[in-house]
């Protein structure tokens, strides 16, 4: 099947500094990639839709302007955490689907946030 | 607005024996698709089983399969043979329109199953 990365896997950070995770579909073209929260033992949570070239779909109380989210190309969508704080610490999954009609949508393998 | 409800936080099944995971939705579209994944403790997400709201038959995958109901709107799993493998969160999720490339796949709660040597 097709394959998302994210990088980093792990990433622990301090109060107020940034983070920036990449999730990337290696062998496919995806115009549309999606940002999903999970707290442990919960539910994922969307967070926003990322479209490639174009602004990202934020879902409703999801701050704009601390997930910060840019699709620059088919196959990269970043996500940066700004200003984090620890009630940003979470489990982070993106997931694309290729641009070909298909009801598919691949799931990275997620990156675990810690901010101390 | 599209919803979904798993209602079992918590299961127990014996190995090898079957065990069937509870999922209803709600939504007002006619085009929907239905998924299934299994997310054991390494987080990741793997894609079990789909069915489409027009699919005629259930949906079956391996030891998977999927009881479509569709008037009762409820989308339950059914996992043949339990292996200790089996043991995982399992989520049920819904996109409406799902050819749709903007459409949201939206998660249920999920159902964490433990299989029992």
């Amino acid at each position: 099947g097709a394959v998302v990365s994210q990088h980093p896997s792990r990433v622990i950070c301090k109060s107020g500094t940034s983070v920036k995770i990449e999730c990337r579909s290696l062998d496919f073209q995806a115009t549309t990639m999606f940002w999903y929260r999970q707290f442990p033992k919960k539910s994922l949570m969307l967070m926003a839709t990322s479209n490639e070239g174009s602004k990202a779909t934020y879902e409703q109380g999801v701050e704009k302007d601390k997930f910060l989210i840019n699709h620059a190309s088919l196959t990269l969508s970043t996500l940066t955490v700004t200003s984090a704080h620890p009630e940003d610490s979470s489990f982070y999954i993106c997931s694309a689907r290729p641009w070909t009609e298909g009801y598919e949508q691949y799931f990275g393998p997620g990156t675990r946030l810690t901010v101390t | 607005a599209q919803k979904i409800t798993q209602t079992q936080p918590g299961m127990f099944v014996q190995e090898k024996e079957a065990v069937t995971l509870d999922c209803t939705y709600d939504t007002s579209d006619p085009s929907y698709g239905l998924f299934w994944y299994k997310q054991p403790s390494s987080g990741e997400m793997i894609f079990l089983i789909y069915q489409g709201s027009y699919d005629q038959q259930n949906a079956t995958e391996g030891r998977y399969s999927l009881n479509f109901q569709k008037a009762r709107k409820s989308a339950n799993l059914v996992i043949s043979a339990s292996q200790l493998g089996d043991s995982a969160m399992y989520f049920c999720a819904m996109r409406e329109a799902p050819y749709n490339q903007g459409g949201k796949l939206i998660f249920g709660q999920g159902t964490e199953l433990s299989v029992k040597p």
